[in-house]
């Protein structure tokens, strides 16, 4: 079954730092583009990073550029988040996402880990 | 950035009946080679998002041929040909051809 299990999340106080994990299973990871989507409670879907199949290339939104860094490890079917100084506005469930190839859409995505910042 | 708006933003549906989303964009969502990065997006209560429509009318597998979806350029829509219980939830459109990607609003969809 083709899967996407994030984890990592957390409270974290304003100005901390968390990395978020997504272990991918059941499908080549290496081969597919992945990202990461939130969503603050009670709010709509954001679109946070991008990652392409060998991890050269990265794009970010502009919310989180310079805080947020993408990685993965195809090596370990893994993608991951480094968050830092963190700030309140950064509270919501973040998703990983894999993305079909030359459709761009994402067509798997996990159930999300809850991050929330506060003091 | 652009924006992507969405209207109705909440839509009460009696079972049965026919029910469509719009979604405009602020720019073309027309690629040079010919695609449009346009995508729907349902989140049912309680789940992660899941893929409906691609490329503004290709349903995704396993998506019922009551979901359709159409337009061009700045202009879409997606239509549900006969509402049913389990189509509640939100409805979001994404545009995938600039950065950063952006999703609409999202339509809150229920049943009467």
């Amino acid at each position: 079954e083709v899967q996407l299990l994030e984890s990592g999340g957390g409270l974290v106080q304003p100005g901390g730092s968390l990395r978020l994990s997504c272990a991918a299973s059941g499908f080549t990871f290496s081969s597919y583009e992945m990202n990461w989507v939130r969503q603050a409670p009670d709010k709509g879907l954001e679109w946070l990073s991008y990652i392409s199949s060998s991890g050269t290339t990265t794009y970010y939104a502009d919310s989180v550029k310079g805080r947020f860094t993408i990685s993965r490890d195809n090596a370990k079917n893994s993608l991951y988040l480094q968050m830092t100084s963190l700030r309140a506005e950064d509270t919501a469930l973040y998703y990983c996402a894999r993305e079909i190839p030359r459709l761009d859409a994402f067509d798997v995505w996990g159930h999300g880990t809850m991050v929330t910042v506060s003091s | 950035d652009v924006v992507m708006t969405q209207t109705p933003l909440s839509l009460s549906v009696t079972p049965g009946q026919p029910a469509s989303i719009s979604c405009k964009s602020s720019q073309s969502l027309l690629h040079r080679d010919g695609k449009t990065c346009l995508y729907w997006y349902l989140q049912k209560p309680g789940q992660s998002p899941q893929l409906l429509i691609y490329g503004v009318s290709s349903r995704f597998s396993g998506v019922p041929d009551r979901f359709s979806g159409s337009g061009s350029g700045t202009d879409f829509t997606l239509t549900i040909s006969r509402v049913e219980a389990e189509d509640v939830g939100v409805y979001y459109c994404m545009q995938g051809i600039h950065l950063p990607r952006t999703f609409g609003p999202g339509t809150k969809v229920d049943i009467k």
